[in-house]
């Protein structure tokens, strides 16, 4: 997998957009980005991927940077159900999924 | 939609036993995974499994584990003589394809308590 980089934790407020980053610099061309979610120790649940193109699914948005180093997944309209640690993933080769610490988002009331 | 079933979702046992995890897998799918996590710990890969047999594993999945796809449904993960360390939340997931460009479907989970 490369190596992915997020930040530890963010604050959104509730109703608002929620963007959060992640750098993957070393990703090669062929990689897709994938997005995971857990919610409070319950199984990882998948958000959206993307290769080159921004994407757009019911949960999310995912857009992704020309050179391809880094992405943002964008939560439109965050709830208090989003607050979850999220997942920024780029499995390369591999069949198993490599899971960093990835970004705790708390929706604030 | 479709889900990824795990039983049970707690088991209690004593160091040095056996248990079996089972999952049931989504019936398309053609790939399963089992994933680890320690509480407060990162989720952590153990093994994949395509065209039964073992595709790929990890260090942590050393000689004391097992996995089975015994009757086309079920799929199994065993850990012959358990140790304390192995007490953690055990997620099966499966998936059409490769987790390369495949999104990967996760159960609710076994929480693995060895005393």
């Amino acid at each position: 997998d490369a190596k992915t980089t997020q930040p530890t934790s963010m604050d959104c407020a509730e109703g608002r957009a929620a963007n959060l980053p992640c750098n993957h610099s070393t990703i090669s061309g062929n990689e897709y980005v994938y997005w995971y979610r857990q919610i409070h120790s319950q199984g990882p649940q998948y958000i959206i991927h993307g290769l080159k193109n921004n994407e757009t699914n019911e949960m999310a948005s995912l857009i992704i940077t020309e050179d391809r180093k880094s992405s943002t997944l964008i939560l439109p309209h965050a709830t208090l159900r989003d607050t979850a640690v999220y997942y920024c993933i780029a499995p390369g080769g591999a069949d198993g999924l490599t899971f960093g610490k990835g970004t705790h988002l708390i929706i604030q009331p | 939609e479709p889900e990824v079933t795990q039983t049970p979702s707690h088991q209690v046992t004593q160091m040095g036993q056996e248990v079996i995890l089972r999952c049931v897998p989504i019936s398309n799918h053609l790939y399963f995974y089992w994933y680890r996590q320690i509480l407060g710990q990162k989720v952590e890969f153990l093994v994949s499994f395509y065209n039964n047999e073992i595709s790929e594993k990890s260090e942590i999945f050393d000689d004391q584990f097992s996995v089975e796809r015994p009757d086309g449904s079920n799929f199994t993960l065993k850990i012959r003589s358990t140790k304390l360390e192995d007490s953690a939340m055990y997620f099966c997931a499966s998936s059409e394809g490769s987790a390369t460009n495949e999104k990967l479907f996760f159960g609710s989970g076994t929480q693995l308590s060895v005393l």
